[in-house]
């Protein structure tokens, strides 16, 4: 059983750029969460997709948006980068609630 | 949403028991309480749930007080690799959105 993936490990861009982050959930899992986390902070929740469908947000502007596919996969788009989006960014899958979601390792944004 | 309170930081013996403690007294009913932790650098890994029973697993045991007001992840023989930062979460009903706070840095030493 394969488990959460994420892609690109790393990633530099610079003010004002866009960035798409992806994310492989685990096999049959039909829900996916993303997170950022700040250095020294724990993850804090930008929203979560629920076959195919927003399913909740956090306290994140509306530059920040996803999209999930048939297949369950996931992306998460952020524009007009700024410097505090500088982060690890999480992807977590889970086959519903109240399952534990498991996490992929994540994507270090850096926002120059 | 529920918010958690845990020490900053915590130190154990390898070896000995670990005995992480939080506070969530604004609990809802129906809200959960999970546990995370998260090795550096890395995702945070699924340690354990629980809603109002006790609970164990493989890795760990939650005792969670009849009040529901704090709870406590207990890792019985604690060894250098469960040096990490635990999370106390609060899960959301209905929803998987996982409201982490700061956590506690355990530190296990030889």
């Amino acid at each position: 059983e394969t488990g959460v993936t994420q892609s690109p490990t790393h990633l530099i861009k610079t003010r004002g750029q866009q960035v798409t982050l992806r994310c492989s959930s685990q096999s049959g899992h039909n829900t996916v969460s993303w997170y950022q986390q700040a250095l020294g902070q724990g993850p804090q929740f930008i929203f979560q997709y629920y076959r195919e469908e927003e399913n909740g947000r956090g306290n994140f502007p509306p530059r920040f948006s996803g999209l999930q596919f048939p297949n369950y996969s996931s992306e998460l788009n952020v524009n007009a980068l700024e410097l505090d989006d500088s982060a690890l960014y999480l992807c977590a899958s889970s086959p519903g609630t109240p399952n534990e979601q498991f996490f992929g390792p994540g994507t270090r944004l850096t926002v120059l | 949403d529920a918010k958690t309170t845990q020490p900053t930081s915590m130190d154990c013996a390898e070896g000995r028991a670990a005995n992480l403690p939080c506070n969530h007294s604004t609990i809802s009913g129906n809200e959960y309480v999970y546990w995370y932790r998260q090795i550096h650098s890395q995702g945070p890994q699924y340690i354990i749930h629980g809603l109002k029973n006790n609970e164990t697993n493989e890795m760990a045991s939650l005792i969670i007080t009849e009040d529901r007001k704090s709870s406590t992840l207990i890792l019985p023989h604690a060894t250098l690799r469960d040096t990490a930062v635990y999370y106390c979460i609060v899960r959301v009903p209905y929803t998987d959105k996982l409201i982490f706070g700061t956590g506690t840095r355990l530190q296990v030493f030889p």
